[in-house]
């Protein structure tokens, strides 16, 4: 099973921006994973941000915004606000169907 | 709009099985899969399989085969995740996920303890 790995923690400051990725050990990340993105606050159910690498849900903030990077998906914040401290994940699908989840990114807004 | 509404919190012996629900509305039950995750406390999110709710075909990772069935109720737009032999290991929050855009449940709290 591939592993997916995510950065353990990034901090930005308020108003700031910070990138996030997410990168598959079989290789590059492209738009067959269909990429999604999750955010979960302490406590909550994960609510879904990005799917299928760039496209939002209706309750997605416009600073949240999706993409591929570098041979990795990523997740750009463009001015942070206190509030999108959180537990981010990102799932990637592989053939089988298999969905595999990254090991997640703790953001903190400092 | 699309809701899943899981059931409640379950508390199991080692080797017991449980069984929780989610019902779902809001949209036609059998156009969207529906994946089962689960989260151990303090743990990241780990995907545990998937089911069709049209033709019941289901699939899971290879840790869980063997261990969890996943069926459903078109009557009633529910589905259904069994986890059997259940260890202390299994202790998480199970969460059920429309596919697609990716809606969730609220969670279900396993606890499995002697």
């Amino acid at each position: 099973q591939a592993v997916v790995t995510q950065e353990p923690s990034l901090t930005v400051s308020p108003g700031g921006t910070v990138t996030l990725t997410c990168g598959s050990s079989t290789g590059a990340v492209t738009s067959g994973h269909y990429a999604y993105w999750f955010q979960q606050k302490p406590g909550q159910a994960p609510t879904t941000l990005i799917y299928d690498t760039i496209y939002k849900h209706s309750w997605t903030p416009a600073r949240f915004s999706g993409s591929l990077l570098g041979g990795k998906a990523a997740l750009t914040l463009s001015g942070a606000q206190p509030e999108d401290e959180a537990d981010y994940y990102c799932l990637l699908s592989y053939s089988g169907p298999l969905y595999v989840f990254g090991t997640g990114t703790r953001v903190t807004v400092l | 709009q699309v809701q899943l509404v899981q059931s409640g919190a379950e508390v199991k012996k080692p080797g017991a099985s449980v069984k929780v629900s989610c019902k779902t509305s809001g949209y036609t039950f059998t156009s969207y899969d529906i994946s089962w995750v689960r989260q151990a406390t303090g743990q990241g999110l780990e995907w545990m399989g998937w089911m069709n709710p049209d033709s019941g075909q289901t699939g899971s990772v290879e840790k869980f085969q063997g261990r969890v069935t996943m069926t459903r109720s078109t009557s009633t737009s529910t589905a259904y995740m069994e986890l059997s032999s259940l260890r202390s290991e299994d202790t998480a929050v199970y969460y059920c996920v429309r596919e697609g855009n990716w809606e969730w449940g609220q969670g279900t709290l396993v606890t499995v303890s002697s």
